[in-house]
């Protein structure tokens, strides 16, 4: 079967950083994926990793461990618009299998 | 604009009744998809298409059955709708490329946030 697993919520302070986790057992492996959805609304891509490392873009950056099935999210300089979710997804074989999301509370 | 759009936005009905969603992506994907939300927010693939062929049934009720006129198009109709079926359905769009390619992203509808009463 397929795995994935995340926290269920964090919260953070503005202008801080947070790291959102992800851990997978998934039987095949094309890509891990991070996508954003705000409340009432559809998700977005955010990023993307095949190999192993990190991959930055702004303030968002992804890591990514094949051999630990592991990967994170950093959002630096958290703003108050970043208060959504957060979807890890693993791609295989045509198919994204997502996690069940990491609800972000940003305070002022 | 470019965009996967969906209707209804919102579809609220009885029990036992038929209903359809409806998507269209004008963004020249050969792949679509429906995806189910539920309240615990975990999304799930149900049926994908590539160039108005299925390619992916996850074992989902056959009331459930999709239609895709042309590749731009993938319509959901669900007969005998039961109260387990309410959940946000997400149609989505990719463009394969290949394995590992960034292009296989996901571009997904506003979504239709069913009810059944």
């Amino acid at each position: 079967g397929q795995n994935i697993d995340q926290p269920t919520e964090m919260t953070a302070t503005e202008g801080a950083i947070v790291q959102i986790n992800c851990t997978y057992q998934t039987s095949g492996f094309n890509g891990l994926f991070w996508y954003q959805q705000h409340a009432g609304e559809a998700p977005t891509f955010l990023s993307y990793n095949v190999l192993d490392g990190l991959e930055e873009k702004g303030r968002f950056s992804s890591f990514l461990s094949r051999s630990k099935g592991y990967s994170y999210l950093l959002l630096k300089e958290l703003q108050m618009k970043d208060s959504a979710s957060y979807l890890c997804a693993v791609h295989n074989f045509n198919k994204f299998y997502f996690g069940s999301g990491t609800k972000l509370n940003v305070k002022p | 604009d470019t965009a996967v759009s969906q209707t209804p936005k919102y579809l609220v009905t009885q029990m036992g009744n038929d209903k359809s969603i409806k998507c269209e992506q004008n963004l020249g994907h050969d792949t679509m998809y429906w995806y189910k939300q539920d309240s615990k927010k975990f999304l799930k693939i149900m049926f994908s298409y590539n160039n108005k062929e299925l390619i992916i049934n996850e074992t989902v009720p056959n009331r459930f059955s999709p239609k895709s006129p042309d590749k731009a198009h993938l319509n959901l109709h669900i007969n005998s709708l039961e109260l387990g079926d309410s959940a946000v359905y997400f149609c989505a769009s990719s463009l394969p490329t290949g394995v590992g390619a960034t292009n296989e992203k996901l571009f997904f509808g506003s979504g239709t946030q069913l009810s059944v009463l």
